[in-house]
């Protein structure tokens, strides 16, 4: 299994509270993401990184930051959560593992209730 | 813009019969990657095949092949003599090169439900 983990694995919250997710990996691979899945949307992008300090946005950011200080860690900020962040969050990570081919592979998930 | 598109959100097969997942795409890229992911009730993806834009032959991994028709745009997942773990989510996705970046997109997703 691809050594990524998540933290926490389910965080309930407030409206208008920050929360920051975290994305671990042991892989060393230099591409990291991170996506909601809600239901009817499959999965979206949110941000992503392609080395450390280097972050890009994807289809979904507004409200959303991220930072990467170290390869092996990838965080995500709500800055001000609403309802509507209400989801699960998936980190990925790029690259190949023990020979396979390359794709993405998965964080195990967080899910996140806004109240 | 780049797109991906299932059209069945949900699919009935019986157990031990073929089964096949629809999958479209839309890009300008020359270059570019589609993979299918399933994801059971438990909740991970899991990574299943893989196509690249210059593979001439199908992919094939087990009972999972790729039907890959790259002038109709289309990247169809088969899975043949279908089990009752086969039940899940299953995406299709494709990796997109942005200003040296990849990326990847996902399609809304294909529920199968695989009958005793």
């Amino acid at each position: 299994d691809a050594g990524i983990t998540q933290s926490p694995r389910h965080k309930v919250t407030e409206t208008g509270t920050p929360v920051t997710l975290r994305c671990h990996q042991t892989e060393n691979h230099r591409y990291m993401y991170w996506y909601r899945q809600d239901p009817g949307h499959g999965l979206r992008l949110i941000h992503y990184s392609y080395g450390v300090k280097d972050t890009d946005k994807g289809e979904v950011s507004d409200g959303y930051s991220v930072s990467r200080s170290k390869t092996e860690d990838f965080l995500l900020t709500l800055e001000s959560a609403t309802s509507s962040q209400t989801s699960v969050y998936f980190c990925a990570i790029s690259g190949t593992l023990a020979g396979r081919q390359e794709t993405q592979y998965f964080g195990p998930g967080t899910r996140l209730l806004v109240l | 813009a780049q797109k991906i598109t299932q059209t069945q959100p949900g699919m009935f097969v019986q157990e031990k019969e073929a089964v096949t997942l629809d999958c479209t795409y839309d890009t300008s890229d020359q270059s570019y990657g589609l993979f299918w992911y399933k994801q059971p009730s438990s909740g991970e993806m899991i990574f299943l095949i893989y196509q690249g834009s210059y593979d001439e032959q199908n992919a094939t991994e087990g009972r999972y092949s790729l039907n890959f028709q790259k002038a109709r745009k289309s990247a169809n997942l088969v899975i043949s003599a279908s089990q009752l773990g086969d039940s899940a989510m299953y995406f299709c996705a494709m990796r997109e090169a942005t200003s040296g970046t990849y990326k990847y997109i996902f399609g809304t997703g294909t529920r199968l439900k695989v009958l005793a």
